[in-house]
């Protein structure tokens, strides 16, 4: 079965430093990965993506992501934190099946604080 | 903005009620979608339609009934709803077989059943 993990509830780090939001997932076929970013009463917005080529992949505002086939992990990392990057993380995966049906599986969600 | 306008933005309904949720996607998509945003649990994908038609239903109880007329519009039909319902629904669109997949969602609507 399909499935997402997103260890962490919440990550702290302070503005300036680097940041990593951690997510494994788990697919019968080859993964499309996504990380999306979630404000306070907004709806999600889409950040980056895996779907086949380099395994380092980059984003929007800075963010970049890993794809890791060996530890089935897409963690998202900044190099340098800013207060604005506070907010929920979610990270999503699609699968594509047979008879054109498809799965999306979304991440528990972690949010970020950045500390000034 | 992302191109994805949900109406209405806050809905509050009691349990005999019937109300329809509506989402247009203004980005020329071939793939809309219904999820649900509870507090404390992850995002349940409801609905998918593709090239208007349905390819995903998530065992979603029968009180909620979606419509895709056409590429643009997605609804979602709601009738007698129970509390659990409360929730945010957030509606997305993508353009699937291009490789893009990624999804752009609307702002959501807060659903609230008294």
């Amino acid at each position: 079965a399909q499935s997402v993990a997103q260890p962490e509830d919440q990550v702290n780090v302070a503005e300036g430093n680097p940041l990593t939001v951690k997510c494994t997932y788990s697919v019968s076929g080859n993964p499309y990965l996504f990380w999306y970013v979630q404000y306070p009463n907004r709806g999600l917005q889409f950040l980056l993506k895996y779907i086949t080529g380099d395994n380092l992949v980059k984003g929007s505002y800075g963010f970049e992501a890993e794809f890791n086939k060996s530890q089935t992990s897409f963690h998202l990392k900044k190099p340098s934190a800013l207060v604005s990057d506070s907010a929920l993380y979610f990270c999503a995966v699609r699968e594509f099946l047979s008879g054109g049906y498809q799965k999306v599986t979304f991440g528990t969600g972690t949010k970020l604080q950045v500390i000034p | 903005e992302t191109g994805v306008t949900q109406t209405p933005r806050h809905l509050v309904m009691g349990m005999t009620n019937k109300k329809s949720l509506k989402c247009e996607q203004h980005l020329g998509h071939n793939a809309m979608y219904w999820y649900k945003q509870s507090a404390k649990k992850p995002l349940e994908l409801m609905f998918v339609y593709s090239l208007e038609e349905r390819v995903e239903n998530n065992s979603v109880p029968s009180r909620f009934s979606p419509e895709c007329p056409n590429s643009s519009h997605l609804f979602l039909h709601l009738h007698t709803l129970q509390p659990e319902d409360s929730a945010l629904y957030l509606c997305a669109s993508s353009q699937d077989g291009t490789g893009h997949y990624e999804q752009y969602f609307g702002p959501g609507t807060r659903l609230t059943v008294t």
